[in-house]
């Protein structure tokens, strides 16, 4: 069973760079097909798509971020990483990895909430 | 830029049938949009429930299906249970390796 876990400081100063490492077991990250992306959901409200990226290292941002956005993977460490720059305390959310095809989001990892401080 | 829209909150009695629906800003969703639902309860991920527009996620009772109604994605659930009272999201699929969630919309079962 594929799982996908989330780690990183749960606390960032404003205007810091937010760094999130997802690690993923039962499954190599190098398969075809898949995409590894990153979502957040700003306390009490919806889903946002961030960007993701393909074993290969094709790399693809939401417009609204992507100026701040950077989303690596190792695949020897079966891992994909996010930085996000210039945080405020607009970017306090759960931020989730996810496993994605051309399709659907199908796996997703719990959530690990990240706090921007001032 | 283009916003997925979703009605913001819905009620079902239990036992009855419920379609959510997820637009766009402008222009009309499409299976090319490769629509897909997630359902969320509070602290937990999401799951996936329907991809491809009306294809279920494996386990996902058949009380939930997918399909294009009119110019939106529709999700409808039929024969509503209490453990349904969750928030549900769509997603679509806008191309050059794009995804935009919907706002998503609170389900409630009374």
């Amino acid at each position: 069973q594929l799982q996908l876990q989330e780690s990183g400081p749960g606390l960032v100063k404003s205007s810091e760079t937010l760094s999130l490492t997802c690690t993923v077991s039962g499954g190599s990250i190098s398969s075809s097909s898949y995409y590894w992306g990153w979502i957040r959901q700003p306390p009490g409200k919806g889903l946002e798509w961030i960007g993701s990226i393909y074993y290969s290292g094709s790399t693809y941002y939401s417009p609204s971020l992507k100026s701040r956005v950077t989303i690596s993977v190792d695949t020897s460490k079966n891992q994909f990483s996010l930085k996000l720059s210039s945080v405020t305390a607009a970017d306090t959310a759960v931020y989730y990895c996810a496993r994605h095809t051309g399709q659907a989001f199908d796996y997703w990892g719990q959530g690990t909430l990240v706090t921007v401080s001032s | 830029q283009t916003v997925v829209t979703q009605e913001p909150s819905f009620s079902v009695s239990p036992g009855g049938t419920v379609t959510l629906t997820c637009g766009l800003s402008s222009g009309s969703v499409s299976t090319s949009y490769y629509p897909s639902w997630y359902q969320q309860t509070p602290g937990r991920a999401p799951r996936t429930l329907i991809y491809s527009t009306s294809t279920r996620s494996s386990g996902v009772p058949d009380r939930f299906s997918g399909s294009i109604l009119g110019n939106k994605a529709a999700l409808t659930i039929t024969g509503a249970q209490a453990d349904d009272e969750s928030d549900f999201y769509c997603v679509l699929y806008m191309g050059s390796g794009i995804w935009v969630f919907g706002g998503g919309t609170k389900l409630t079962v009374l």
